[in-house]
């Protein structure tokens, strides 16, 4: 199965901070990739797919990009709200591997 | 708007199996859609265990899940199911089901998630 590789595994960055989280496959997915949130005791949502599109409804300071093996999720200006573990997901291959997850807090 | 409402939790010894059943309310679980089956145990990260792929008109399955896990559907009832048999304490976490937007070929983002099953493995 292809891994997905997530750094960092945690962060702690201020209110109004630029964060981005990384993402690696083990080898290429056709940006078949996706980003979900998932705050403490609620199910994942999703933020984006197809690499760096914003899913309907995910606030525009939530950004991703990258192609082949290597992706990123932006936060432009980290907000309280979005005090959570962000996952990857490739989707290739009739897969559907996660990332490790990165949590996210509020410095 | 589609809502998926999972079984209740399960207590179950090692070595036996678990049966989790996921209902579609508002939508289907159609052979077009790619179901998939992912667990979370207690302060980890997610991991697909496997799902429903349309272009094969089968499950396929997580490596690591091989032989172990039975993904199956009834259309008629817009339910899901996930087997996963010779449980080991290990196999303890949340069991989500989540289903993409809109048909599908293959694996597809996640849009709806049913609320989880815990899954409790203990002698």
């Amino acid at each position: 199965d292809i891994q997905m590789t997530q750094s960092p595994s945690s962060l702690s960055a201020s209110v109004g901070d630029r964060v981005t989280i990384t993402c690696r496959a083990s080898q290429g997915i056709n940006n078949y990739l996706a980003w979900y949130q998932q705050k403490p005791g609620k199910v994942p949502k999703l933020l984006i797919y197809a690499a760096s599109t914003l899913q309907s409804g995910v606030p525009s300071r939530f950004s991703a990009g990258g192609s082949g093996t290597d992706f990123t999720l932006t936060i432009s200006s980290l907000q309280p709200e979005d005090v959570a573990t962000y996952y990857c997901q490739m989707y290739d291959s009739a897969l559907g591997t996660f990332g490790g997850g990165t949590k996210v807090e509020i410095k | 708007q589609v809502q998926l409402v999972q079984s209740g939790a399960e207590v179950k010894k090692p070595g036996s199996s678990v049966k989790v059943s996921c209902k579609a309310s508002g939508g289907t679980f159609s052979s077009n859609y790619a179901v998939s089956w992912v667990r979370q145990a207690p302060g980890q990260g997610l991991e697909w265990m496997g799902g429903f792929i349309p272009i094969f008109g089968r499950p396929n399955y997580a490596q690591k899940f091989q032989g172990r896990v039975s993904i199956t559907a009834d259309e008629s009832t817009s339910t899901a199911y996930m087997e996963l048999s010779s449980l080991r304490s290990e196999d303890t976490a949340i069991y989500y089901c989540a289903r993409p937007a809109s048909g599908s070929y293959y694996t597809s983002p996640l849009v709806y998630w049913g609320q989880g099953t815990l899954v409790s493995v203990s002698s």
